[in-house]
């Protein structure tokens, strides 16, 4: 299968510790999307790169939260400190550079986060 | 504001075709909609998109009016599997629209 991949697919964590997720695009798509969708509601845009670069930050991305994409490859979104509040789907998305403004993003079918 | 509304559930008949509407009055001239739906604790699914003029694809087709405030999907010949929530979504700012659940009926 060559789509979006995200691991874990689901997570536990108690409150007060820090959890990863890791997301791998779609090979040559060099934009890579970050969004959280909690239970009811539609995804929320969290954090966007351009290859290595961090180009767009959501103001839902807390202090507590940091994504990199240290070799424009795959990515990885911490959250540090978790809160209850944090128990949502962690959806990432990846798209091919067309040279057009706007990209038709491909998802993954995201990591599930409880926090305890 | 960028709300993007959409009615929170449709039923449909099995072959029947299925028309889901999104509000999006606040579009900018050179922002494209987009349309996914999102299956049972699946990430959503890309269906089509369109920036002024109506699309078609083997999927759906997509209606955009002449202003641009509104746009429309149209599921031809609805089936079962069809049955999902169905978002529209503003490439400004990457804003889903509030999702419609959609539910085929035999």
């Amino acid at each position: 299968d060559t789509g979006v991949s995200q691991d874990p697919r689901h997570k536990i964590t108690k409150r007060g510790q820090n959890v990863t997720f890791r997301c791998d695009p779609i090979s040559e798509h060099n934009r890579l999307y970050w969004y959280r969708q909690t239970l009811g509601q539609g995804p929320e845009f969290l954090t966007y790169f351009q290859n290595e670069a961090q180009l767009e930050k959501s103001r839902l991305l807390s202090d507590r939260f940091s994504a990199e994409r240290p070799k424009g490859s795959f990515s990885t979104l911490e959250i540090q400190r978790t809160e209850q509040g944090d128990s949502a789907m962690y959806l990432c998305a990846s798209s091919l550079p067309t040279g057009a403004m706007w990209e038709t993003q491909y998802f993954g079918p995201g990591t599930r986060l409880l926090v305890l | 504001d960028a709300k993007t509304t959409q009615p929170p559930s449709m039923d449909c008949a099995e072959g029947r075709a299925a028309n889901l509407p999104c509000n999006h009055s606040t579009i900018s001239g050179n922002e494209y909609v987009y349309w996914y739906r999102q299956i049972h604790s699946q990430g959503p699914q890309y269906i089509i998109h369109g920036l002024k003029n109506n699309e078609t694809n083997e999927m759906a087709s997509l209606i955009i009016t002449e202003d641009r405030k509104s746009s429309t999907l149209i599921l031809p010949h609805a089936t079962l599997r069809d049955t999902a929530v169905y978002y529209c979504f503003r490439t400004y700012k990457y804003i889903f629209g509030t999702g419609t659940r959609l539910k085929v009926l035999a």
